[in-house]
């Protein structure tokens, strides 16, 4: 069973549309978190959420929107997309929402949005 | 400011070859420190995490990697690379909250290995 997974693995959409990215993990983690990768592989973290409460947003544009329905789950949706969110979107989830010698953090595999 | 460069973007090794790749980071207390890998098409995966005691610390995938408090590095080590170690090697450092939480990952920008036959 995949530990965190995202769906879709790959997206290409038009300028101006609006889509969403799930995020589901199976591991009973409380915290979940949304990192981009652009296209010089830069990672950095946008969002986290802990058992559904928002932990950090990270100047993130507000037309990007996280939703938590429950801690499994941790969704990504974009307003009104520019040529510039063409990215990598990764998930991932920890126990707790502080890294400890005794948790990590768990990524999914990724999902390659491409806007055009 | 926190920040993790890793000065090598690409890196070709033969297969059988040692390995080590680079790793500074800018940190003001004692830094969180991990090697995350991703091969293609994959998620991140952690090869190794350092936060106190032994400053050499054993990973997966036969990888080792050395914290050095006084060069600020951590430099991820491998003594005989297999073509299936071909992939994107990513160090971060664990950033702190005010409260002294570390709830984040600050990422280099990545170092891509290629194994020759």
């Amino acid at each position: 069973d995949t530990a965190v997974s995202q769906t879709p693995k790959y997206l290409v959409t038009q300028m101006g549309n609006d889509k969403s990215i799930k995020c589901e993990q199976n591991l009973g983690h409380d915290t979940m978190y949304w990192y981009k990768q652009d296209s010089k592989k830069f990672l950095k973290i946008m969002f986290s959420y802990n058992n559904k409460e928002l932990i950090i947003n990270e100047t993130v544009p507000n037309r990007f929107s996280p939703k938590s329905p429950d801690k499994a789950h941790l969704n990504l949706h974009i307003n009104s997309l520019e040529l510039g969110d063409s990215a990598v979107y990764f998930c991932a989830s920890s126990p707790r929402t502080t890294l400890t010698a005794n948790t990590e953090a768990f990524f999914g595999q990724g999902t390659r949005l491409t806007v055009v | 400011a926190q920040s993790v460069t890793q000065p090598d973007i690409h890196i070709t090794v033969s297969e059988g070859a040692s390995l080590e790749l680079r790793c500074n980071y800018s940190y003001g207390a004692t830094p969180y420190l991990f090697w995350y890998v991703q091969s293609p098409g994959q998620g991140l995966q952690l090869l190794l995490k350092y936060f106190s005691g032994d400053t050499l610390v054993q990973g997966i995938k036969g990888f080792e990697a050395e914290f050095k408090r006084s060069q600020s590095s951590f430099n991820l080590r491998k003594p005989s690379v297999h073509w299936s170690d071909a992939a994107e090697y990513f160090c971060a450092v664990g950033a702190r909250d005010y409260g002294g939480a570390t709830n984040k990952l600050i990422f280099g920008t990545g170092t891509l290995l290629a194994v020759q036959p």
